[in-house]
């Protein structure tokens, strides 16, 4: 059972343009919602996360967008750059479920110079 | 800080022969992950243990797989015997269980069965 969806499964940008990402969640116990960016070769790693009390959290060009009553989430990535072509998992927690995540299935973007 | 060490970092082994991947993770974190990933269904987690037990190992794909934490600073995931379908990339990812409990992921073992 997949509790979280992301969309698309790839992605391909222009330089400066701007990269979306989608995610949908169906357990509403999800409290904590963390984007993370994965290049070859390495494992994934934290790059900005957002909880349900706030509808948008910025960190450079990096922005997530939170709508609660429809369950959804969303990466924006601002003026793409081609060192930001990785593949990016949205995730969610339970409070109660300590450190566990639940990823989407990933999204690899590819930014063109 | 190292950061969560696992090794070795490739492995080809042939359909059969046991396989144990080796986690080492940050210190002083006390839940520990381990993840498949592949492409077609992205991050499974396996199990995870706190506190060096083991929490939910639900996502143990078969007995062919088993995990072992017996300190603090050590895991293992082995299986035995290996089937070409397990080849994959093996993430081990550690955390804090309470505060800020951001998942730290290694950069993975790939795992190739012939």
């Amino acid at each position: 059972q997949q509790q979280v969806k992301q969309s698309p499964q790839s992605l391909i940008v222009q330089k400066g343009g701007i990269s979306i990402i989608n995610c949908a969640y169906e357990n509403t116990a999800f409290d904590y919602f963390p984007w993370y960016q994965q290049f070859p070769g390495k494992g994934p790693a934290l790059l900005i996360a957002i909880r349900p009390d706030v509808s948008e959290k910025k960190e450079g060009r990096f922005t997530i967008s939170f709508n609660k009553s429809a369950k959804q989430f969303s990466l924006h990535i601002m003026d793409s750059q081609p060192g930001d072509s990785a593949t990016y998992f949205c995730a969610a927690r339970k409070e109660t479920s300590g450190s566990r995540l639940t990823f989407g299935e990933g999204t690899q973007l590819t930014v063109n110079p | 800080d190292a950061g969560v060490i696992q090794s070795p970092r490739h492995e080809v082994t042939e359909m059969g022969q046991e396989v144990t991947l080796r986690c080492k993770p940050i210190s002083g974190h006390n839940s520990l992950f381990w993840y498949r990933q592949t492409m077609m269904r992205g991050l499974e987690l396996l199990i995870y243990f706190n506190n060096n037990v083991p929490i939910d190992d639900s996502g143990m794909p078969e007995d062919r797989f088993s995990a072992k934490m017996p300190n603090a600073s050590f895991s293992t995931l082995k299986i035995q015997p290996s089937e070409p379908r397990d080849s994959a990339v093996y993430f081990c990812a550690s955390s804090l269980a309470m505060g800020v409990r951001t998942l730290h992921f290694g950069n993975g073992t790939r795992l190739t069965v012939t």
